[in-house]
């Protein structure tokens, strides 16, 4: 239970276009996702917290305009790069908030494989 | 000061060691604390989870919390290969954002 997948894996697009990234919780419904982005070898950066039906919230720093997020249902959250530029280049992971399947513990993040962008 | 302090590494250990993985933090408010498992170019994977102090067992994992100095361990018994990876600790205060270390690079040398 609590798989979280996303699409695309890999992407590479040119500088100035935008790239859409989907991440779907699989076996259930989540309320709340988040957006995390992640440079190499360096931990995940919390870059904004999507709720289904209402305007995402974004993190000290992170551009609103240039990072969409659109989470339209209950399983579904995009994240848009707009006019994407080099140092847009990262591992882009989502996560969703599910019940635990672990015992004791209260909701829980489940992690998407993530998405590697490389802007050219 | 960060938030979370973790050894990024990297650890190497020989199959069958003991691995001890250590964070500390700096918010006395952080209530959960968890462990994932990270491969690479992979996401994260939830291996831990505790709810203020304690310790907490599950297989060859074992995760410790001591509040009063804030400083959290994961152990690992009898390491195998493919416990190389790189490992996280995370804290929250509750339900919304964690907030993450710098994740530790363990090899499990066979």
């Amino acid at each position: 239970g609590a798989v979280v997948s996303q699409h695309p894996s890999w992407v590479i697009c040119k500088s100035g276009t935008s790239v859409k990234i989907e991440c779907r919780s699989l076996d259930f419904q989540a309320t709340t996702m988040f957006w995390y982005r992640q440079f190499p070898k360096q931990s995940l950066m919390l870059m904004a917290t999507s709720n289904e039906g209402s305007k995402a919230t974004y993190e000290q720093g992170v551009e609103k305009d240039k990072f969409l997020i659109n989470h339209a249902s209950l399983t579904l959250s995009t994240l848009t790069v707009t006019s994407a530029h080099p140092e847009d280049s990262s591992f882009y992971i989502c996560s969703a908030l599910s019940p635990s399947f672990i015992s004791g513990a209260t909701d829980t993040q489940y992690f998407g494989p993530g998405t590697r962008l490389t802007v050219l | 000061q960060k938030e979370v302090e973790q050894d990024p590494g990297p650890l190497s250990v020989p199959e069958g060691a003991i691995v001890s993985l250590n964070c500390t933090y700096s918010n006395s408010a952080f209530q959960y604390f968890m462990w994932y498992r990270q491969y690479s170019r992979k996401g994260p994977e939830l291996l831990m989870y505790t709810y203020s102090s304690g310790n907490k067992e599950d297989g060859r994992f074992t995760a410790q919390v001591d509040k009063s100095s804030k400083y959290i361990s994961l152990f690992i018994r009898d390491s195998q290969p493919s416990d190389s990876a790189t490992y996280l600790c995370a804290v929250s205060i509750g339900n919304e954002k964690l907030t993450f270390g710098t994740g530790t690079r363990l090899t499990i040398i066979p």
